[in-house]
């Protein structure tokens, strides 16, 4: 099975950076997303790693480290827009068709002016 | 980007009602996706559609019955719902290789009375 944990929630000041942890356990690995979700809309991509390291996109990066099962989102020079919930999901054992991703719970960020 | 559709947006059923959810994309995928997700709980997968075959069930009662007439639309029937299934139900699509990314509807908010 997969188990995938985030903080519930975090706080940080407009300007500031913030790191959402992301640890899973799960019976295979094949890529972990992030998606940034506000209240009320449809989550939208943010970003994928498959290998170890660091992906950047603009004032947003995610790491991964496969042998401990951790991922990170980084979010720099925090904007008042950023305020929503962050949703680590997990691509486990490929099966025959589809893209089956589970999801943690999410991280709630709250920017503060 | 949001190349996929939900109606409606809002739905308020009693218990003994039929009604359905429906989900269109324009993106030219060819895998779909529900999920439902509730107050305080992680996403939740439904079912999954590759190719307009349903290849993925995650033990979901019978009163959520899902239709994938062809590649751009998918259908969940409701009916005789329960309270606690009053939640975001969120469609989504993507191609159905490795790695690809899941675009999501804004969902349709369910009330079961």
């Amino acid at each position: 099975g997969q188990n995938i944990d985030q903080p519930t929630e975090m706080t940080a000041t407009e300007g500031a950076i913030v790191q959402i942890n992301c640890t899973y356990q799960t019976s295979g690995f094949n890529g972990l997303f992030w998606y940034q979700q506000h209240a009320g809309e449809a989550p939208t991509f943010l970003s994928y790693n498959v290998l170890d390291g660091l992906e950047e996109k603009g004032r947003f990066s995610s790491f991964l480290s496969r042998s401990k099962g951790y991922s990170y989102l980084l979010l720099k020079e925090l904007q008042m827009k950023d305020s929503a919930s962050y949703l680590c999901a997990v691509r486990g054992k490929i099966k025959a068709a589809g893209n089956k991703l589970t999801f943690g719970g999410g991280t709630r960020v709250l920017v503060k002016p | 980007e949001t190349g996929v559709t939900q109606t409606p947006r809002h739905l308020v059923m009693g218990m003994t009602n039929k009604k359905s959810l429906k989900c269109e994309q324009h993106l030219g995928h060819n895998a779909m996706y529900w999920y439902k997700q509730s107050a305080k709980k992680p996403l939740e997968l439904m079912f999954v559609y590759s190719l307009e075959e349903r290849v993925e069930n995650n033990s979901v009662p019978s009163r959520f019955s899902p239709e994938c007439p062809n590649s751009s639309h998918l259908f969940l029937h409701l009916h005789t719902l329960q309270p606690e299934d009053s939640a975001l139900y969120l469609c989504a699509s993507s191609h159905p290789k490795a790695g690809s990314t899941q675009y999501f509807g804004p969902g349709t908010r369910l009330t079961v009375l």
